[in-house]
């Protein structure tokens, strides 16, 4: 079974504060890595792709990749109320039958003003 | 404006009725995808379609149909043998299979009494 793993919160930080949410995967094979956001009852928006070991910066988001240690994390800095969310990791695999995401079951992110 | 039409936004069956959900992407995107979403879970992949005229079970796909006549069309049919019907569905789209991004549709909120 290929498991994507995220402590399911709440987290709460101050507004400004930096969150930090992790995810670890189990399929060795994983190559890509998605982190989407979801308010409650929307569908999720896709944040963030990383594909390499290493940091990737997009404006107030890092994304974090540690194949090794099979880890994925995203942060997010001078968080807002408005980041108040469900955010979701997902891990992309080859299978038998093609290629499929597996999602996390979210982290819920609460920034308190 | 290019994007993913659900419809409808909200479904109320009884039990024992087919009931087909509509997806619609206009970006071009080859591949398209259904899944569901229960509380407290992750999105759990019911089908999808590489190519029109081909597609694939997900790890759900029992009392689901799906058909792909259309590259810009995926219809998700939820029929009577499906045991739990009641939940979110979402349906996505990337350009390909493989390690890329997957957007989702506002999804259809399936209720079945």
């Amino acid at each position: 079974q290929k498991e994507v793993e995220q402590n399911s919160g709440p987290l709460s930080v101050p507004e400004g504060a930096i969150a930090s949410l992790n995810c670890t995967y189990s399929d060795r094979g994983s190559q890509s890595f998605f982190w989407y956001r979801q308010y409650s009852g929307k569908s999720p928006e896709l944040i963030m792709s990383i594909y390499s070991n290493g940091d990737k910066e997009d404006g107030r988001f890092t994304a974090q990749l540690n194949k090794a240690s099979q880890y994925v994390s995203l942060l997010i800095r001078d968080s807002q109320p408005s980041d108040s969310a469900t955010y979701l990791c997902a891990a992309g695999t080859n299978s038998n039958s093609g290629y499929a995401l597996n999602f996390g079951k979210g982290t819920s992110l609460l920034v308190t003003p | 404006d290019g994007g993913i039409t659900q419809s409808p936004k909200y479904l109320f069956r009884k039990e024992g009725q087919n009931v087909t959900l509509s997806c619609e992407q206009n970006l071009n995107h080859d591949a398209m995808y259904w899944y569901r979403q229960d509380p407290g879970q992750g999105l759990r992949l019911i089908y999808y379609s590489q190519i029109v005229n081909d597609f694939q079970k997900g790890d759900i796909a029992e009392g689901y149909s799906v058909s792909r006549e259309k590259k810009e069309s995926f219809p998700l049919t939820v029929t009577s043998a499906q045991k739990n019907p009641t939940a979110f569905y979402l349906c996505a789209s990337s350009i390909g299979t493989g390690p890329y991004e997957q957007y989702f549709g506002p999804g259809t909120r399936l209720t079945v009494t």
